[in-house]
């Protein structure tokens, strides 16, 4: 059983450009989240795939999008990129079976370094 | 204010226990969690809580949950070097356990 994985690990952009970052899921799982982590802060969640639609979104802009492929694996696009979105994005899986009350753990990647000069 | 505030470093000597901290507003919460980061490293689930539940004991790890109060806290005795990390607090809201809210971590240092 692999784990969640990132690509890629650091990534160098500038200004005004776009960047898509990639997570493979832990086998099994269905669902995908995404999280931004500036430094020295907690995570923020961007939003999360469930079933290949976007399924909950936190407080960040539409040029923040997502895809999940039917393998479960997802993308985070960002767009027009501000020196602001430089961060760790971490990606994390889990399995949605239960009801709207059930834990379903998240395992996180390992995270994408994205630097935006 | 933030949803979930956690005191921003704490040291011990190894051997000790430590004690992290955390508070939280929405009483709607549902699980409570703890994550420990060590640098240049992703999330490590450590444990989490039910909100119906007031303590849980995992080997060198207790939390202790006061609803009341919504303050939340995590032991880790006999603490070790390799404990040394940042370790987050986060919630989840009952309908949405995809959207963990974080805390700004904890960093913890533990001397020799």
């Amino acid at each position: 059983e692999t784990g969640v994985t990132q690509s890629p690990t650091h990534l160098i952009k500038t200004r005004g450009q776009q960047v898509t970052l990639r997570c493979s899921s832990q086998s099994g799982h269905n669902t995908v989240s995404w999280y931004q982590q500036a430094l020295g802060q907690g995570p923020q969640f961007i939003f999360q795939y469930y079933r290949e639609e976007e399924n909950g979104r936190g407080n960040f802009p539409p040029r923040f999008s997502g895809l999940q492929f039917p393998n479960y694996s997802s993308e985070l696009n960002v767009n027009a990129l501000e020196l602001d979105d430089s961060a760790l994005y971490l990606c994390a899986s889990s399995l949605t079976s239960g009801g709207a009350g059930s834990y379903n753990e998240q395992f996180f990647g390992p995270g994408t370094r994205l630097t935006v000069l | 204010g933030e949803d979930v505030e956690q005191s921003l470093f704490l040291s011990v000597r190894e051997g000790d226990s430590s004690v992290i901290n955390c508070t939280y507003t929405d009483s709607s919460s549902t699980y409570l969690y703890w994550y420990k980061q060590e640098p240049g490293a992703g999330l490590q689930l450590l444990t989490y809580i039910f909100s119906n539940m007031d303590m849980k004991q995992d080997q060198r790890l207790t939390v202790l949950l006061n609803k009341k109060d919504k303050h939340l806290s995590l032991r880790i005795a006999d603490t070790q070097t390799g404990d040394s990390a940042i370790y987050f607090c986060a919630e989840s809201k009952r309908g949405s356990q995809g959207n963990l809210i974080f805390g700004k971590g904890t960093k913890l240092s533990v001397k020799p």
